[in-house]
């Protein structure tokens, strides 16, 4: 069964303080690892796919990372309005995209 | 262009009664998902459209959940005989086509309480 953990559960920084989220997974086949923000009382925006090991992209203060087990979310001198839900999902061949449960992120000021 | 939408964003409803969902997808896509995210949870996947194809309904959770897609474009959501568990936001996502390459984009969704 395809699984996606991702931790921390919560994580709060200051700003200015670069950190990263972690998600792993066991899928076999992976067709793609996807990265979505997600704001209160809003569905996920989309950030990053990637689809094979030591594949990098970069959007701003944001870096997400591949290997075959895990994927690193790595935020770069955080700013409050980095402060979101960040979700990281799976998928495969023939089967819908697979969710961990976020990792819930406040950044302070 | 616009993006997915879905309505209403807010919808209360009392045990036992049925209710419906709406989704509409950006222009052009042909692929059409709905996910339940209830508290604390990761999103569910519940049914997903593609074209003309018959749908994947794998992760609807029971016989009291269905969905329809009219025309290849607008979606519709029916949870008959509402219970408690039911209770959470319902998302709807919608991509250019199904495959490796493929991007889900999300509407806002509808929050879904019931008494």
């Amino acid at each position: 069964e395809d699984q996606v953990t991702q931790s921390p559960e919560a994580l709060r920084l200051q700003e200015g303080e670069s950190s990263s989220l972690n998600c792993s997974y066991t899928v076999s086949g992976l067709r793609g690892l996807f990265w979505y923000r997600q704001d209160p009382g809003k569905g996920p925006e989309f950030l990053f796919t990637l689809y094979s090991a030591g594949e990098e992209k970069e959007k701003e203060r944001l870096k997400a990372t591949l290997t075959k087990k895990e994927s690193f979310l790595h935020i770069t001198a955080p700013k409050p309005e980095d402060s979101a839900t960040y979700l990281c999902a799976v998928r495969r061949p023939g089967t819908p995209l697979v969710f961990g449960k976020g990792t819930r992120l406040s950044v302070i000021a | 262009g616009a993006g997915v939408s879905q309505s209403p964003s807010n919808k209360v409803t009392e045990k036992g009664k049925d209710v419906e969902l709406r989704c509409d997808p950006i222009s052009g896509h042909t692929a059409l998902y709905w996910y339940r995210q209830s508290l604390g949870q990761g999103l569910e996947f519940l049914i997903y459209f593609q074209g003309n194809s018959a749908p994947d309904k794998s992760g609807l959770p029971s016989d009291r959940f269905s969905a329809e897609r009219t025309g290849g474009s607008v979606s519709t959501l029916t949870i008959q005989r509402t219970q408690q568990e039911d209770s959470a936001v319902y998302l709807c996502a919608s991509s250019l086509r199904r495959g490796p390459t493929d991007t889900q984009y999300f509407g806002p969704g509808t929050r879904l309480t019931v008494l």
